[in-house]
């Protein structure tokens, strides 16, 4: 079965500051996606950043980019010029197929709060 | 605008009562999926359906009923079965088939037990 753990259960950061958000997962196959979710106060869940396991470049999007270590299983998200509406809890997960559908696991979430 | 919709926001259960929890989605996604979410905890999947009249059991399925008889549309029944129903409830969809497809989430509905 496939785990996903995020050690962190809370951070900090000031406002403008950089902060990375850990994550590991352990899995024995060989084809799977990372994700990055954020979910603010309101509780919708946002798509922050994705990554496909055969791709050894690793994704950003504007201020968010990923840490894809393959080989240690580690999917770290790093938030540049942390603004005040990044406060939320982040989730990791993953993705495999399966025969009938692929499938998410979460990871129990870090809540990132950015200070003033 | 294409999106998921969820309703009710809040719903209220009598204890010993079935009650059903909508999720429409126009964004033409043959995948659907539910998720439960409990304070300070990830998502743990309920159900799923890649296509329609078709659905399968994630890792907490018990207490719980889904159909899809529509494409656009898979509610969720929380049965009396369910001991601990208090929870928010997520639903999402995907492109489906096979392939790995980004899952996108709906606003939720909080439940809670009288």
């Amino acid at each position: 079965a496939q785990t996903v753990t995020q050690s962190q259960p809370e951070m900090s950061v000031q406002e403008a500051e950089t902060v990375t958000l850990s994550c590991t997962y352990d899995t024995s196959e060989n084809n799977y996606y990372l994700f990055w979710y954020k979910q603010p106060p309101s509780r919708q869940m946002i798509l922050v950043i994705r990554q496909e396991a055969y791709k050894q470049q690793n994704a950003t999007e504007n201020r968010f980019s990923v840490n894809f270590q393959k080989a240690a299983k580690s999917f770290s998200l790093k938030i540049s010029d942390s603004q005040l509406g990044d406060t939320a809890m982040y989730f990791c997960a993953f993705m495999t197929p399966y025969a009938s559908g692929s499938r998410l696991t979460f990871g129990e979430g870090t809540q990132l709060t950015v200070n003033p | 605008d294409g999106g998921i919709t969820q309703s009710p926001k809040y719903l209220f259960r009598k204890e010993g009562q079935n009650v059903t929890l909508s999720c429409e989605q126009n964004l033409n996604h043959d995948a659907m999926y539910w998720y439960r979410q409990d304070p300070g905890q990830g998502l743990r999947l309920i159900y799923y359906s890649q296509i329609v009249n078709d659905f399968q059991k994630g890792d907490i399925a018990e207490g719980y009923s889904v159909s899809r008889e529509k494409k656009e549309s898979f509610p969720l029944t929380v049965t009396s079965a369910q001991k601990n129903p208090t929870a928010f409830y997520l639903c999402a969809s995907s492109i489906g088939g096979t392939s790995m497809e980004t899952q996108y989430f709906g606003p939720g509905t909080r439940l809670l037990v009288l």
